[in-house]
């Protein structure tokens, strides 16, 4: 079963304009991180926000994390054709924290 | 290595047929993930290793499905009479197994049961 929901499922945005992207999970977690994926295959990391964090930036990325409410928000500024992928919201939890589960995603297309 | 490594990148088989799928995580990489993803979906967990143990094999989808992994590093990954729903792609990530615990994938196996 999958840890995390992700909305919306699908995203289509004019370049320059911000993307937002939701992702709820069910347990509690050591950290959440976000991943994308191009072309359907190996995922590449870009941002970690641990459980004590609240907001994180990385550059034209935005992280939010509420714990109360168990959800996570990555805000892309200023996108660019580039940025069209799907993005992917990860928990890990468990004995150490290394069980790391994904969400559905949500696929990214920018229009030039 | 450099990179996680996977083999096959691209397998083709026949109902039935038992396959097997390798990954070679980055060196000194403890923890070890195998995943599944079907066209346009997410990430299915499998399983994952700590060193040589895996704590959660939940998510193998059935006793068709093994994974193991020797010496801390290379994982196999095997499926036994193989089915159609079977196939998908299998993706391997390792990750350090402490801190922060970032995920590096690999390309992935695709995996066409006819």
């Amino acid at each position: 079963s999958q840890q995390g929901e992700e909305d919306p499922q699908a995203l289509s945005i004019q370049e320059g304009e911000n993307a937002t992207m939701n992702c709820s999970y069910k347990t509690s977690i050591n950290n959440l991180q976000w991943y994308r994926q191009n072309s359907g295959r190996g995922l590449v990391h870009l941002i970690l926000i641990r459980s004590n964090e609240r907001e994180k930036h990385s550059g034209r990325l935005r992280v939010t994390l509420d714990t109360s409410k168990k959800s996570s928000s990555l805000l892309i500024t200023a996108s660019r054709a580039a940025d069209t992928a799907s993005y992917f919201c990860a928990t890990a939890s468990g004995t150490g924290g290394f069980k790391t589960i994904f969400g559905a995603g949500t696929r990214l297309f920018v229009k030039a | 290595g450099a990179g996680v490594s996977q083999s096959p990148s691209n397998k083709v088989t026949e109902k039935g047929k038992d396959v097997e799928l390798r990954c070679d995580p980055i060196s000194g990489h403890t923890a070890l993930y195998w995943y599944r993803q079907s066209l346009g979906q997410g990430l299915e967990f499998l399983i994952y290793f700590q060193g040589n143990s895996a704590p959660d094999k939940s998510g193998l989808p059935s006793d068709r499905f093994s994974a193991e992994r020797t010496g801390g590093s290379v994982s196999t990954l095997t499926i036994q009479r193989t089915q159609q729903e079977d196939s998908a792609v299998y993706l391997c990530a390792s990750s350090p197994g402490r801190g922060a615990n970032v995920l590096t994938f690999g390309a992935g196996s695709r995996l066409t049961v006819l």
